[in-house]
């Protein structure tokens, strides 16, 4: 089984709509959660960043951690074209472990 | 400006040539990851060093070699070994305390 779990897509939306990301972890000891998001041709970029459970909101993006069913989750409000991108779940144990990354979801947002 | 440069963006490599791919931070952190994305993939660690003179490797070292000789330095050689070395290559560092990863801006090396 796999640390972490994501689903590739390819994922289409029209503007405006809300996108939920999800992905799945598998041990209980993970702590600490981001999101990347990666434009074509680019590194990742850190989008948000969680310690342990509960929500985090910035702007229009919205982190979610359920650590009873190691689950994480991002949530895009009034999705724009420019949020078109590859998004990528990581996790980690503690600050000093290394950071592991999902495979990506590709998102295209359409005018 | 702080942050993570890779150099050079676009690399092309003969067969049985080795090539070196370079990672510079200024920081400050102690971690430092190379990484190998595919098209349509995601990210697989090929060699992670947490601190200098000290590394480990990845769940694909096979066919690169990297050294730690300074804090600020993560550099990647490609070898010969490596049988399909075409691919968009990141390196990283890492904050001890947050665990954020910083990424450079990659390099796409290709075999012609």
């Amino acid at each position: 089984q796999k640390e972490v779990e994501q689903d590739p897509g390819p994922l289409s939306v029209p503007e405006g709509a809300i996108v939920s990301l999800n992905c799945t972890y598998s041990n209980s000891a993970f702590q600490y959660f981001m999101w990347y998001r990666q434009y074509s041709r680019k590194g990742p970029e850190l989008l948000m960043y969680t310690y342990s459970s509960g929500n985090k909101e910035d702007g229009r993006f919205t982190a979610q951690v359920d650590k009873s069913s190691k689950y994480i989750s991002l949530f895009i409000r009034d999705s724009q074209p420019s949020d078109s991108a590859t998004y990528l779940c990581a996790i980690a144990k503690t600050s000093y472990d290394k950071v592991i990354f999902g495979p990506g979801t590709s998102l295209s947002v359409i005018p | 400006d702080g942050g993570i440069t890779q150099s050079p963006k676009y690399l092309f490599r003969k067969e049985g040539q080795n090539v070196t791919l370079s990672c510079e931070q200024n920081l400050n952190h102690d971690a430092m990851y190379w990484y190998r994305q595919d098209p349509g993939q995601g990210l697989r660690l090929i060699y992670y060093s947490q601190i200098v003179n000290d590394f480990q490797k990845g769940d694909i070292a096979e066919g690169y070699s990297v050294s730690r000789e300074k804090k600020e330095s993560f550099p990647l050689t490609v070898t010969s070994a490596q049988k399909n070395p075409t691919a968009f290559y990141l390196c990283a560092s890492e904050s001890e305390v947050t665990t954020e990863a910083f990424f450079g801006q990659g390099t796409r090396l290709t075999v012609v």
